[in-house]
């Protein structure tokens, strides 16, 4: 049993680049989030799904696009890439109804 | 705008004794709060939860306190041991149903031996 599986898990891009962020999970869980961590603050909510075939915007969702064609995958997407999207990326699932989401190891991204 | 936020960014402890890591919340709406404990190049871990309509709840050597008068939320950690040196954050509820957690910065603990 996996958990949350994040893919790859440290990324250099350049400016203007695209690029996109894997996460599975195999618990069968409903929700699935995106969030971003940079240093001195909490976790900020990008993009979250309710469901397979649904998204929402979260608190910072401008720069990345998301989508959930399977219930087990949660793609994270940017298109052109600018260094303020260096960051560490965290995929998440919960089942539902209970705000405990079980992380993935988080993704590091850095755009020069 | 409304936020969750800690009243120190760090905390140093004895190894075996208590700690107590403290978090302020302005969001008077809000009605279910969540601890999480980072450890270093990993993910949040789930640790407890509390609901708005209880005052206290306890686990395998922690404890949450919620204060919704000064909207305040403590978690306690009872005879604290080296693997507790983590970054703890408390989250809420800010969304419909339970799918929306707005995170506090986070308090870095560490134990000293």
């Amino acid at each position: 049993n996996a958990g949350v599986t994040q893919t790859p898990k440290f990324r250099v891009l350049k400016t203007g680049q695209s690029m996109t962020l894997l996460c599975a999970q195999d618990m069968n869980h409903e929700y699935m989030y995106w969030y971003r961590q940079d240093p001195g603050m909490g976790l900020r909510l990008i993009h979250y799904s309710v469901g397979e075939g649904t998204t929402a915007k979260g608190e910072v969702p401008d720069g990345y696009n998301v989508s959930r064609l399977k219930k087990q995958n949660f793609l994270l997407g940017l298109e052109s890439a600018a260094p303020s999207q260096t960051s560490v990326y965290f995929c998440a699932s919960s089942y539902g109804g209970t705000g405990e989401l079980f992380f993935g190891e988080g993704s590091r991204l850095t755009v020069l | 705008g409304e936020s969750v936020g800690l009243h120190l960014p760090t905390l140093s402890v004895q190894e075996g004794d208590n700690s107590i890591i403290n978090c302020a919340y302005s969001n008077s709406a809000s009605d279910y709060f969540i601890w999480y404990k980072q450890e270093s190049g990993k993910g949040p871990q789930f640790i407890i939860d509390i609901r708005s309509n209880m005052d206290k709840r306890q686990g395998q050597r922690v404890t949450v306190l919620l204060n919704k008068t000064v909207k305040h939320l403590s978690l306690q950690i009872a005879a604290t041991q080296p693997g507790d040196s983590a970054v703890y954050f408390c989250a809420e509820n800010t969304g419909f149903g339970n799918e929306k957690l707005t995170f506090g910065t986070g308090t870095r603990l560490t134990i000293i031996p």
